[in-house]
């Protein structure tokens, strides 16, 4: 089992429509959990930080439940430029005490008219 | 632009020559970080430095592949006798403490 797995999609949805994508992983001591978009050919920008039970900024909703092992990010009124490739990443404690990231392979998500 | 900058944004070579990239950090941030991506894929850890200190490699990072901080600043990632199998995204990443890492512009390489 991959540490953390996404469908890789890709969402084609309308316009306004409201879209969730699930990101699972495996290590159950994970503390934090983050949400990255990612533009064709760009660097990761992170999205959203999932700290605790869930976190909330303007459209956009992420979620965690520890005991199923999950995190989701929902977006409300979905525009164009939601187009991208979103990223769940796990925090994990390197050996010398940093914390590196373990991601998923992204999902995709296209917004149509 | 989260202000951790890379260089150079696209390199071209051939297989079996050396490489050289570069990160510039956020200035406050002592941890730095150096992933890869390929196609499809999410970003894959490779080192991990706090300030000049390289406290962690990835499997990944074979002999052929050196990373250096020094002062704690600047960070400088080496591919030596590089292969087709190199060709990929080289995202570097910086942190304060346990706060969100905050990535660069990427240097994406091809090896002919």
């Amino acid at each position: 089992r991959k540490e953390v797995e996404q469908d890789p999609g890709p969402f084609n949805v309308p316009e306004g429509a409201t879209v969730a994508f699930n990101c699972t992983y495996s290590n159950s001591a994970s503390q934090s959990f983050f949400w990255y978009r990612q533009d064709c050919r760009k660097e990761p920008k992170l999205l959203m930080s999932v700290y605790s039970s869930g976190n909330e900024d303007g459209r956009f909703t992420a979620q965690l439940n520890r005991a199923s092992q999950y995190i989701s990010l929902l977006i409300r009124d979905s525009k164009l430029s939601d187009s991208a490739t979103y990223l769940c990443a796990v925090n994990g404690v390197t050996t010398g005490g940093g914390n590196k990231l373990t991601f998923g392979t992204g999902t995709q998500l296209k917004v149509e008219l | 632009d989260t202000g951790v900058s890379q260089d150079p944004r696209h390199k071209i070579t051939k297989r079996g020559q050396n490489v050289t990239f570069r990160c510039d950090p956020i200035s406050e941030h002592n941890r730095l970080y150096w992933y890869r991506q390929t196609l499809g894929q999410g970003p894959e850890f490779l080192t991990y430095f706090q300030n000049e200190a390289q406290l962690e490699k990835s499997r990944l990072l074979s002999d052929r592949f050196s990373a250096e901080r020094p002062k704690g600043s600047f960070s400088t990632l080496e591919i030596q006798r590089t292969e087709q199998g190199d060709s990929a995204m080289y995202l570097c990443a910086t942190n304060k403490l346990y706060n969100e890492q905050f990535f660069g512009p990427g240097t994406r390489l091809t090896v002919l």
